[in-house]
């Protein structure tokens, strides 16, 4: 049973261009939450999805940042037209279910994006 | 809202000596913790986590986390420390207060287990 997949592992992109992150839940997982973590910071919640439906986007910032989770396919973290702050690392994670299930959030290896 | 502290940046300790990385927390709620692991440019690694039952809880490692609910807190354990515990530790808290799980993490304590 493959773990959470995150691709790329590291992200170069010039500023102004459009960087998309991947994030494969596991086998059988249908919540997704995305993390960033900034040098020399925590991990800072950014976004929860599950299937076609973004649950809580209250961390994302209001503008070049979107993320989705199709029916069919990975979810996608997609940051437009990059700047230096937007460098990090972004970690997924995915969990099952819910209220009243006794489980952790399983984490990817997660994206180091670098804007140069 | 829920929150986690982590009130030192980093802890020494000699290798072989105990070891503990120190969390409180803050929820409405029955707290549901958690300690997660980081090496060096790698993702987070699960390491324990408290539900319900015993105050100890022992987890991967050789690691445990005592739970301490007067105290509000979660502090990590190991009783000899290795060279290779040196990373980053993060305490989390989740929450379902807004109809689903949400987790909240410390900033992160570094720890430095010295040979």
């Amino acid at each position: 049973n493959a773990g959470v997949m995150q691709n790329p592992r590291h992200l170069v992109r010039r500023r102004g261009q459009e960087a998309r992150l991947r994030c494969s839940p596991m086998k059988g997982h249908s919540h997704v939450y995305w993390y960033r973590q900034l040098p020399e910071e925590g991990l800072k919640f950014m976004v929860y999805l599950q299937k076609e439906n973004i649950i809580d986007e209250s961390g994302m910032p209001k503008e070049r940042f979107s993320a989705e989770f199709p029916k069919e396919g990975p979810s996608i973290l997609r940051i437009q037209q990059v700047v230096r702050g937007d460098s990090a690392a972004y970690f997924c994670a995915s969990s099952p279910q819910q209220r009243g299930m006794n489980t952790e959030a399983f984490f990817g290896q997660g994206t180091r994006l670098t804007v140069v | 809202a829920q929150s986690v502290a982590q009130p030192e940046d980093q802890v020494n300790v000699a290798e072989g000596n105990p070891l503990t990385v120190k969390c409180t927390y803050s929820v409405s709620g029955n707290p549901y913790l958690f300690w997660y692991v980081q090496y060096p440019n790698r993702g987070l690694q699960f390491l324990l986590k408290y539900i319900t039952g015993d105050n100890l809880v022992k987890g991967s490692y050789g690691f445990e986390a005592e739970f301490n609910k007067s105290q509000t807190s979660f502090h990590l354990k190991k009783p000899s420390a290795l060279v290779s515990d040196s990373a980053l530790y993060f305490c989390a808290v989740r929450d379902f207060s807004g109809g689903y799980q949400k987790v909240t993490f410390g900033i992160g304590t570094k720890l430095q287990v010295i040979p």
